[in-house]
């Protein structure tokens, strides 16, 4: 199975700061994965998609970098409607695996 | 608006069976894979099962390969999850998605609201 790492497992950060998590595969799912956003008592929802395409309806603020076995989610300026935990995905092959999640906390 | 509604979620004791459904509206249903992903409390997401579109295809995730089958009814738009011989680590929110793009696995991009299993005596 392909195994997802992201990190930092807790970012704290302030309103207006640059965010950038990691995900880390134990091996290459090309450009196959995908970002999700997920609010407590909520379900997640998609952010990017193949590594670098941004979802229907998501603000430009997020962007997705990286190939192979590095990838990079990047928030450009927090808002505070954006402190949250956020997952890695890959659909390179099955079964399909998420990371461990990043929690986005306020400081 | 793409709709997905999971029911039968309940308390079951371990060993036993239960069977979700995930009703779906608002798209071309035969033209997308749904999954089934979990979320034990306070934990991350687990992708559980996956079905194609006309249901002749399905994977399933490695802790429940032989325990649990998912299938559809592409003239009711619904897919269930039959899930047996039930663990204490089975408990879990469970959600159903949608793929985003029509005819291939893709990524998960409508969700719905979820259904809790508890597996517990």
């Amino acid at each position: 199975d392909i195994v997802l790492t992201q990190s930092p497992a807790t970012l704290s950060l302030s309103p207006g700061d640059r965010a950038t998590l990691t995900c880390r595969a134990s091996q290459s799912v090309g450009s196959s994965l995908a970002w999700y956003q997920q609010k407590p008592g909520q379900a997640p929802r998609l952010l990017i998609f193949d590594a670098s395409g941004r979802a229907t309806d998501i603000p430009a603020r997020f962007s997705g970098g990286g190939s192979g076995t590095d990838f990079t989610l990047t928030i450009s300026s927090l808002e505070p409607d954006d402190f949250a935990v956020y997952y890695c995905q890959q659909r390179r092959r099955f079964p399909l695996t998420f990371g461990g999640g990043t929690k986005v906390e306020i400081k | 608006e793409v709709q997905l509604l999971e029911s039968g979620g309940g308390l079951v004791q371990p060993g036993g069976s239960l069977r979700l459904s995930c009703a779906a509206s608002g798209f071309m249903f035969e033209g997308y894979v749904i999954s089934w992903v979990r979320q034990a409390p306070g934990k991350g997401l687990e992708w559980v099962a996956g079905i194609s579109g006309s249901g002749s295809t399905s994977y399933y995730g490695d802790s429940v390969q032989g325990r649990f089958t998912v299938a559809r009814d592409n003239s009711r738009n619904t897919v269930s999850l039959q899930m047996d011989s039930l663990r204490a680590e089975d408990t879990a929110v469970y959600y159903c998605a949608k793929d985003r793009e029509v005819g291939i696995w893709d990524y998960f991009e409508s969700w719905g609201r979820g259904t809790l299993v508890t597996v517990s005596s």
